[in-house]
């Protein structure tokens, strides 16, 4: 069935330090999705990319979709406290009608 | 997007009992999944929430485990079914409309203890 990892699967940096995932999937996808789950949440919403290449920002949050629609990375520029959580995408395959969510990458930020 | 109201938001339940899971939107959803979040764990579909007709289960997930309804587009239950500690996760109610472009948002989630 379909997969869909994500690398690292821990990151600790420093405040101000750059934080990048990856997320990779064994299917192409229609489109994906990027969550983030604070400590003792639930998943909340960050953006959807549908195109081929797309590139997405929103403030420090950098969002990309592979050429190929397989893969997806978001980076985050002068990572700050407030970014710890866990980062999972989520790809859409069309006809499955469903979101496979990735292993997920969990930032710690330090002081 | 919608509002999502899950109950019981939290809860310790004896071995061999159930526990039903109640998902409430505030506006018509066309797609109504359950998730289940072992601890430490990515997000694994439990089942496909479809309205009026039987669930579709994932690989892994039965009926009988894992009863579901969906009366209306609006309400969906999951029950989990003569539980044992390893059903101990945060289980997820998600819905999305294609009105949304199929973008899907979650409850706040559901935490199940068995002791």
């Amino acid at each position: 069935g379909q997969q869909v990892m994500q690398i690292p699967q821990y990151q600790h940096v420093q405040e101000g330090e750059d934080f990048t995932t990856y997320c990779n999937s064994s299917t192409t996808l229609s489109n994906i999705q990027w969550y983030k789950q604070r400590p003792g949440g639930h998943p909340v919403f960050l953006i959807q990319l549908v195109k081929s290449g797309e590139v997405k920002k929103q403030k420090r949050l950098t969002f990309q979709f592979g050429e190929a629609k397989k893969n997806s990375s978001l980076h985050i520029t002068a990572t700050q406290t407030t970014d710890v959580g866990t980062y999972f995408c989520a790809g859409y395959t069309s006809g499955t009608y469903k979101y496979i969510f990735g292993t997920g990458t969990r930032l710690k930020v330090l002081a | 997007s919608a509002v999502i109201s899950q109950k019981p938001s939290r809860d310790i339940c004896q071995r061999g009992t159930s526990l039903t899971i109640q998902c409430q939107v505030d506006s018509q959803v066309t797609m109504m999944f359950w998730y289940r979040q072992q601890p430490g764990q990515s997000l694994t579909l439990i089942a496909t929430a479809n309205q009026g007709s039987e669930a579709t289960y994932e690989s892994g997930f039965v009926i009988d485990k894992f009863p579901i309804s969906r009366p209306n587009l609006t309400f969906s239950t999951l029950t989990v079914s003569n539980m044992s500690p390893e059903d101990s996760s945060i289980y997820l109610c998600s819905v999305g409309t294609r009105e949304s472009g199929n973008t899907i948002y979650f409850g706040e989630g559901s935490w199940l203890t068995v002791v």
